[in-house]
C-alpha cells in the first residue's frame, strides 16, 4: 500500500522556472525523504527531513515538513532540463522500511 | 553515482519458474532492503535485512525470500513466478539509523 500521495501527478515547466511538488502521508513518521528517478531506473536520494525539522535546504532544493498536516513539499528552484524525472516522497516510521508515494513526473522544457 | 550494484539488469522468465536477483551493497552498509516497483507506481517494500537477519517484511507472500551475506551482499529469490511479478526490483543499502538509502539501478524482471 502507498503511504504518501504526491500532487500534482505530472508537472510541465520551462527551464528557469520553479517546480513545487507536494506530498501527504497518513501516519506518524521518524523522517521523510525525497528521491528522484530517471527513466524507471534506480532512485537517487535527494534530501531527508526529520520529524522535528520544519525546513531543509540542499543546493537548489528546499523541503518543508508540516507534521500537524502530515504533508511535505519539495521546491526545485531555477529548474534545468536535467531535472526532468519522477520525484517520490518516502516516509520512514521506525527505520525498518520506506513507504513511497505515487510520484510526480516533472518535465522541464529547454 | 551509486555504490550499490544489482545483477542482472534485465531478465525474462516463464511463469512458474524461480529467479534469484543479486545485490552488492555499498561498502560498510549493514542494512539492505528490497523493493518492487510496478510500472507507473511507487516502490513497494518487500523486506529488509540487518546483519544477516530479516528486520521487517512488507505485504508479500512467502515465495518472496531473501538472504544477506557477511560481506553485506544480498539475494532476492522468488519462487513460482506469476505474471504480476513483472516489475523493476530495487535493492537499497544504508548504515543502520543513518540518513537515507543508496539504491541500485534495479533489475527489470519480465514474466511471460
Amino acid at each position: 500500500s502507498q503511504q504518501g500521495e504526491e500532487d500534482p501527478q505530472a508537472l510541465s515547466i520551462q527551464e528557469g522556472e520553479n517546480a513545487t511538488m507536494n506530498c501527504s502521508y497518513k501516519t506518524s513518521i521518524n523522517n521523510l525523504q525525497w528521491y528522484r528517478q530517471n527513466s524507471g531506473r534506480g532512485l537517487v536520494h535527494l534530501i531527508l527531513i526529520r520529524s522535528n525539522e520544519r525546513e531543509k535546504h540542499s543546493g537548489r532544493l528546499r523541503v518543508t515538513l508540516d507534521t500537524s498536516k502530515k504533508s511535505s513539499s519539495l521546491l526545485i528552484t531555477a529548474s534545468r532540463a536535467a531535472d526532468t524525472a519522477s520525484y517520490f516522497c518516502a516516509t520512514d516510521e521506525r527505520g525498518d522500511k520506506l513507504i513511497f508515494g505515487t510520484g510526480t513526473r516533472l518535465q522541464v522544457f529547454p | 553515482e551509486t555504490g550499490v550494484t544489482q545483477s542482472p539488469t534485465h531478465l525474462i522468465k516463464t511463469r512458474g519458474q524461480q529467479v534469484t536477483l543479486r545485490c552488492s551493497s555499498q561498502s560498510g552498509h549493514n542494512t539492505v532492503s528490497w523493493y518492487q516497483q510496478a510500472l507507473g507506481q511507487g516502490p513497494q517494500f518487500i523486506f529488509q535485512y540487518y546483519r544477516e537477519e530479516e528486520n521487517g517484511r512488507g505485504n508479500f507472500p512467502p515465495r518472496f525470500s531473501g538472504l544477506q551475506f557477511p560481506n553485506y551482499s544480498s539475494e532476492l529469490n522468488v519462487n513460482a513466478l506469476e505474471l504480476d511479478d513483472s516489475a523493476l526490483y530495487l535493492c537499497a543499502s544504508s548504515y543502520r539509523d543513518r540518513d537515507g538509502y543508496t539504491f541500485g539501478s534495479g533489475t527489470r524482471l519480465t514474466v511471460v
